[in-house]
Parts: C-alpha cells; structure tokens; sequence
C-alpha cells in the first residue's frame, strides 16, 4: 500500500513569507507526527496528533509554527514570517495508536528560506 | 530531560568485519529504544526496537541499564549495510521519539 506521502517535496521561500506543508498519512493510522532534521542533525519532534487533537505540541519551537488535522488524516504544518534559520527537511511520521507502535515516516519536505 | 548521544559521526568498517555503532541515552524512568536507519535515497525506516528482542538483517541491539546504552551490532559487516544510522529513545505513554545525531556508516568493500 501507499506509504507517507509529503508535499512539496522542496519549498523555496523568501524570509518573511508564509509557507504550509502537507502530509498524507498511511490509511488507518490515527498518530500522526512532525519532525524537523537540520543538516548534521537528527530529526527533532515538533508536534505529535492523535486523531484530530494535538497531544503534544511541546516541540514547536515558537508561535510562528501551528500545525492541523481537521479530519483527522491529512495534515498541515504552517509557518509564519519565515526566518532562514527555519530552513531544514520536515519530516512527517504516522503510526498505529499505542506506545511504542513503528512511526513510518515521508520522504520529507526541504523547505529553504532566502 | 532526555538526550540520546551517537559519539561518532562518521564509521568505515571493512566488509566482514564486526560493527558496532554506539548509542547511550539520559532518562530517569523506563525508556524504549530504537534503531533507524536510512539508506541512500530513500526514506527514514525502523530497523529494531529493544522491545521486540529481534535480530533484523543480521543487527542486534542490547538495552544495559547500568551503562545506560542501547549499542547496535553486527558480527560480519556487508556492503548493504551502509546507510545512517540513527538511536531514538520513546517515553513510556508518550510516543514521540527523540532522535541521536546520527552515525554514517560505511562498509569497506
């Protein structure tokens, strides 16, 4: 079946502009997660969803960054006033519910702001 | 708070050689670990988790409490093999993961 799916795959932005990037989780799975890996570094969690609630937003670095799942599949994460420093590969997971269940993960999205 | 650490970045081991990538982590409770791994072009993949006790492609991994480690190994290293590799650690009732730095293997043909 179909995995993760992320779009765009890259995203070339200005500082300041506003940017959403999508996920597409595997059919079924009601935990959803985002990440963010800069370079050198391992993915860093941002947000984890179970179905359409955010259970742990501890991750997100400031206000500027809000991420949903109105239905409870399909998310989106946004960035506001884009800074450089928020340049790096968005990684979204999803998994079965329960602790410990295999987070399947998306090729990623590049986001690089200019 | 919690913290996982891959001392080495890069490794380059000869093909049919021993590997031993090393992961130690910080967490006062009772963690789960993992083993990622991601091969060239393609995407992030669970290789093992402590949990299922299970040897995958030949790897295996031993939870030490005492030492606070979660060391991945392989007896006869292959060409295959070569790809990042990353240690994460899991709360209990808490499911996202923290993720080590990573450690860039690379088998020697």
């Amino acid at each position: 079946g179909a995995g993760v799916s992320q779009t765009p795959s890259n995203k070339v932005t200005e500082k300041g502009k506003y940017v959403e990037l999508r996920c597409d989780p595997i059919s079924g799975h009601t935990a959803l997660y985002w990440y963010r890996q800069s370079l050198g570094q391992g993915p860093e969690f941002l947000i984890y969803f179970q179905g359409t609630g955010a259970a742990d937003d501890s991750g997100l670095p400031n206000d500027r960054f809000f991420a949903v799942r109105p239905e409870g599949s399909v998310s989106t994460l946004k960035i506001q006033r884009t800074e450089r420093g928020d340049s790096a590969v968005y990684l979204c997971a999803s998994s079965l519910t329960g602790t410990y269940n295999e987070q399947f993960f998306g090729p990623g999205t590049r986001l690089t702001v200019l | 708070a919690q913290r996982v650490t891959q001392p080495e970045k890069l490794l380059s081991v000869f093909k049919g050689a021993p590997v031993e990538l090393k992961c130690n982590y910080s967490y006062s409770g009772s963690p789960e670990l993992f083993w990622y791994v991601q091969y060239s072009r393609q995407r992030l993949q669970l290789l093992l988790r402590h949990i299922s006790r299970e040897s995958i492609k030949g790897f295996t991994a031993d939870l030490n409490k005492g030492e606070t480690s979660f060391h991945l190994k392989k007896p006869f290293a292959q060409e295959e093999d070569s790809a990042m590799y990353y240690c994460a650690l899991a709360n209990f009732g808490n499911e996202k993961l923290t993720f080590g730095t990573g450690t860039r293997l690379t088998i020697i043909p």
